[in-house]
């Protein structure tokens, strides 16, 4: 199995506060993602990021950013949490972007905010 | 418009047989990669199996293997002799080589819902 692990697994949140998830990844791989999961949208992609500080946008990137300061750690932060915000979120690595490369997935982080 | 439908919500199956689970795909590019992962209930995202555009064989690992057919656009999923274990969701996904390096990112479909009935 990767090495990437996601945490928490799970949290319950405020409307408004701030949260942060983290994905710790242990094989050097140059590619990081961050995807949310909801019935009837299947995985959208939100951030992902190519290198050390070198991130850039998914299609559903409102309301988040993220940080890469380490080639194994990828944050993924809600500024403000909102309840359309509750969801599963998975963090997902890949080697390169080949044609061929296909990503390996964290367990996921169940997040609620109500 | 959609670039990969799976067209089948939910299926069911008989422990022991086989099932196919569709996939079609729309694309330009001469080259792109097909891929099928499990998502179990317990809810991780497992990678199956892997296709290339090139590839004149179709894909196998183990129980799993690609029914690739490129003119029709179509990588359907074959998961023989089903074990209760396969029940889960199943997601189709590809990567065209069109949009450079690191824009050259996963399309996924909305997903199978496989029950594998005892």
């Amino acid at each position: 199995d990767a090495g990437i692990t996601q945490s928490p697994r799970h949290k319950v949140t405020e409307t408004g506060t701030p949260v942060t998830l983290r994905c710790h990844q242990t094989e050097n791989h140059r590619y990081m993602y961050w995807y949310r999961q909801d019935p009837g949208h299947g995985l959208r992609l939100i951030h992902y990021s190519y290198g050390v500080k070198d991130t850039d946008k998914g299609e559903v990137s409102d309301g988040y950013s993220v940080s890469r300061s380490k080639t194994e750690d990828f944050l993924l932060t809600l500024e403000s949490a909102t309840s359309s915000q509750t969801s599963v979120y998975f963090c997902a690595i890949s080697a390169g972007t080949g044609v061929n490369s296909p990503l390996h997935f964290g367990n996921g982080t169940r997040l609620t905010v109500t | 418009a959609q670039k990969i439908t799976q067209t089948q919500p939910g299926m069911f199956v008989q422990e022991k047989e086989a099932v196919t689970l569709d996939c079609t795909y729309d694309t330009s590019d001469q080259s792109y990669g097909l891929f099928w992962y499990k998502q179990p209930s317990s809810g991780e995202m497992i990678f199956l199996i892997y296709q290339g555009s090139y590839d004149e064989q179709n894909a196998t690992e183990g129980r799993y293997s690609l029914n690739f057919q490129k003119a029709r656009k179509s990588a359907n999923l074959v998961i023989s002799a089903s074990q209760l274990g396969d029940s889960a969701m199943y997601f189709c996904a590809m990567r065209e080589a069109d949009n450079a390096g690191n824009n050259r990112k996963l399309i996924w479909g909305l997903g199978t819902s496989l029950a594998v009935n005892p």
